[in-house]
């Protein structure tokens, strides 16, 4: 158990759809990360909360959108995806951002395919 | 640009000892980690090393040299449960953490 949750952990979805991933921490955290896995790719930051408010955002397209309406929970609002946006999405926490030495803690993920 | 380096997969055997290296060019450096990732399930946290040497924990240790922009990861006893990716990223001058692309280490009996 690493205190992060992530749901639903598989998601099949079509272009036209509208989905949401769910991330919940229960470490008493103040920043919350949503990463994206590609195969043999490495880990991209798409964004990144801390005490609610977004610090980070890395350039992803709008068909991404970020929610964060606590600082225990972190959703990300899929809409109009591409079939190159299947992966697999992780959420992270941890302590503090913007200070070295405080690990990341993440969830299992989310494994999206995008038909 | 910022890049991490080290190698795609290794093959070593159940009880040896395996050596998982990353090289990295970040502007700015806050400290070097390594997680290890079991197939489907989420990256944890392994070691934090910022000043060079060696660090060891158990089975596990991790070095650092920040002249040659270094790192290396050393696995003893591996059992085959030590069979998963492990990733190296680094912390840069924005405190945002670069990643490596993961090295997917093999175990054989």
């Amino acid at each position: 158990e690493t205190g992060v949750t992530q749901t639903p952990r598989h998601l099949v979805m079509g272009m036209t759809n509208k989905k949401s991933l769910k991330c919940e921490q229960h470490l008493g955290h103040n920043a919350m990360y949503w990463y994206k896995q590609s195969a043999k790719k490495p880990l991209e930051l798409m964004f990144v909360y801390s005490l609610e408010e977004r610090v980070e955002n890395n350039s992803v397209p709008s068909r991404f959108s970020p929610e964060c309406p606590n600082s225990s929970h972190l959703f990300l609002h899929l809409h109009t995806l591409q079939p190159e946006d299947s992966a697999l999405y992780l959420c992270a926490s941890s302590q503090e951002v913007g200070t070295p030495s405080y690990e990341q803690y993440f969830g299992p993920g989310t494994r999206l395919t995008v038909t | 640009g910022q890049n991490i380096d080290q190698p795609t997969e290794m093959t070593a055997t159940e009880g040896a000892i395996v050596q998982i290296n990353c090289t990295y060019q970040t502007s700015g450096f806050n400290g070097l980690f390594w997680y290890q990732q079991h197939a489907g399930e989420a990256p944890t946290f392994l070691s934090y090393n910022v000043l060079d040497g060696l660090e060891e924990k158990g089975r596990f240790s991790s070095f650092l040299s920040r002249s040659k922009g270094y790192s290396y990861l050393l696995l003893k006893e591996l059992q085959m449960k030590d069979s998963a990716s492990y990733l190296c990223a680094v912390l840069d001058s924005n405190y945002q953490l670069i990643w490596g692309a993961g090295t997917k280490l093999i175990i054989k009996p």
